[in-house]
């Protein structure tokens, strides 16, 4: 199947500050890829539709200047959460359609967030 | 309503036993249908496709049922190695795909 490489796969970081959260389609070109936070012991929850070359379409009641997502390139799509807090602590994690291999999604290995 | 809705769990099997879980959808432009298996501080990995005709891979079988808006998952001959979290995911393309997950199962299974 194709492969997402998302990085850093952990991370901690003061409250106040921003954290840059990288995924990478190393097989294929995405133009779009997405990025869920799930919380412990709950569902994966859409924050946003990343678009290369375009503006993010962020879901409802996530906060657009707070989550930042820029989709540079058909293989990087970057999400920073800027001005982290500790309400911010969770797991993220993006994905990708890989065109031409189905319909399923492929995901990074995620990024567990840690605000203190 | 949510979109996706999933038996809530958690599941605690016996090895060998037999376990369905199901799944409800409540959009009928819904196109693709999966299942997800999603270990503790994973991230999650497609498990099976799930078919109008209904399909099957070793211990596990998939049915839709397109009319109803159903989805289930049969797992044959539980093994500890099946204890996770495994997660209904619908996809459809309504001006932009977008891949919906349910809020999970959990199955333990005992020895």
């Amino acid at each position: 199947g194709a492969v997402v490489s998302q990085h850093p796969s952990w991370v901690i970081c003061k409250s106040g500050t921003s954290v840059k959260i990288e995924c990478r389609s190393l097989d294929f070109q995405a133009t779009t890829m997405f990025w869920y936070r799930q919380f412990p012991k709950q569902s994966l929850m859409l924050m946003a539709t990343s678009n290369e070359g375009s503006k993010a379409t962020y879901e409802q009641g996530v906060e657009k200047d707070k989550f930042l997502i820029n989709h540079a390139s058909l293989t990087l799509s970057t999400l920073t959460v800027t001005s982290a807090h500790p309400e911010d602590s969770s797991f993220y994690i993006c994905s990708a359609r890989a065109p031409g291999i189905g319909t399923e999604a492929f995901f990074g290995q995620g990024t567990r967030l840690t605000v203190v | 309503r949510k979109e996706v809705e999933q038996d809530p769990g958690p599941f605690n099997v016996p090895e060998g036993a037999t376990v369905a879980f199901n799944c409800t959808y409540s959009n009928s432009a819904s196109q693709s249908f999966f299942w997800y298996r999603q270990d503790c501080r994973k991230e999650p990995k497609l498990l099976m496709s799930v078919y109008s005709s209904g399909n099957e891979d070793g211990r596990f079988t998939a049915q839709l049922n397109r009319a109803s808006q159903y989805i289930s998952l049969l797992i044959r001959d539980s093994k500890l190695s099946d204890s996770a979290t495994y997660l209904c995911v619908v996809s459809l393309n309504t001006g932009g795909f977008k891949t919906i997950f349910g809020a999970g199962t959990r199955l333990f299974v005992k020895a």
